[in-house]
């Protein structure tokens, strides 16, 4: 399989649930990203990994938690979520993120919804 | 603070020529990229200018001029397939992607 894969494509989780979203890069990429899509509104960047190492945590609240076990695969842990959070999270890679040209590979993303 | 501002919506008719406009003000400039995204897929990348003019790719074009904070993304004899938002990202001097809130674009027959 190539390019980036996210699952579950689709997630319904109640207040109290723990749940993960998985990604996996086939690409080699050196970077690995979470980002949250809500409509009409701009991608906002969660967190950043490069090398296995997280490099950017962008005031996320504590109940997303990331794990990048090795350069293809990352996690988002999820624990007593909001409604607010129900959005699409989109995973994506790239090569080097101190790159002018950083051309980001996306996955589907996963479709959450808190109820 | 940084922005990127492009329309909401737009809408074009099948065979026509849309430009979609995208306007920044950003902490320094490291090049714009324009992403195409299907509704409930993957946003995937269409082109990166970094020097100003005219970029061309097939049906797909993108200008940028770097004085005037602008870009557009010129798309030529629509098809249906051409449905779907296009996000606009401007990479900052730290290498931060700032990005616009996409315009979806729907083509009608």
């Amino acid at each position: 399989e190539t390019g980036v894969t996210q699952t579950p494509r689709h997630l319904v989780m109640g207040m109290t649930n723990k749940k993960s979203l998985k990604c996996e890069q086939h690409l080699g990429h050196n970077a690995m990203y979470w980002y949250k899509q809500s409509a009409k509104k701009p991608l906002e960047l969660m967190f950043v990994y490069s090398l296995e190492e997280r490099v950017e945590n962008n005031s996320v609240p504590s109940r997303f938690s990331p794990e990048c076990p090795n350069s293809s695969h990352l996690f988002l842990h999820l624990h007593t979520l909001q409604p607010e959070d129900s959005a699409l999270y989109l995973c994506a890679s790239s090569q080097d993120p101190n790159s002018g040209a950083n051309v980001l590979t996306f996955g589907a993303g996963s479709r959450l919804t808190v109820l | 603070g940084q922005n990127i501002d492009q329309p909401t919506e737009m809408t074009a008719t099948e065979g026509a020529i849309v430009q979609i406009n995208c306007t920044y003000q950003t902490s320094g400039f490291n090049g714009l990229f324009w992403y195409q995204q299907h509704a409930g897929e993957a946003p995937t990348f269409l082109s990166y200018n970094v020097l100003d003019g005219l970029e061309e790719k097939g049906r797909f074009s993108s200008f940028l001029s770097r004085s005037k904070g602008y870009s557009y993304l010129l798309l030529k004899e629509l098809q249906m397939k051409d449905s779907a938002s296009y996000l606009c990202a401007v990479m900052d001097s730290n290498y931060q992607l700032i990005w616009g809130a996409g315009t979806k674009l729907i083509i009608k027959p």
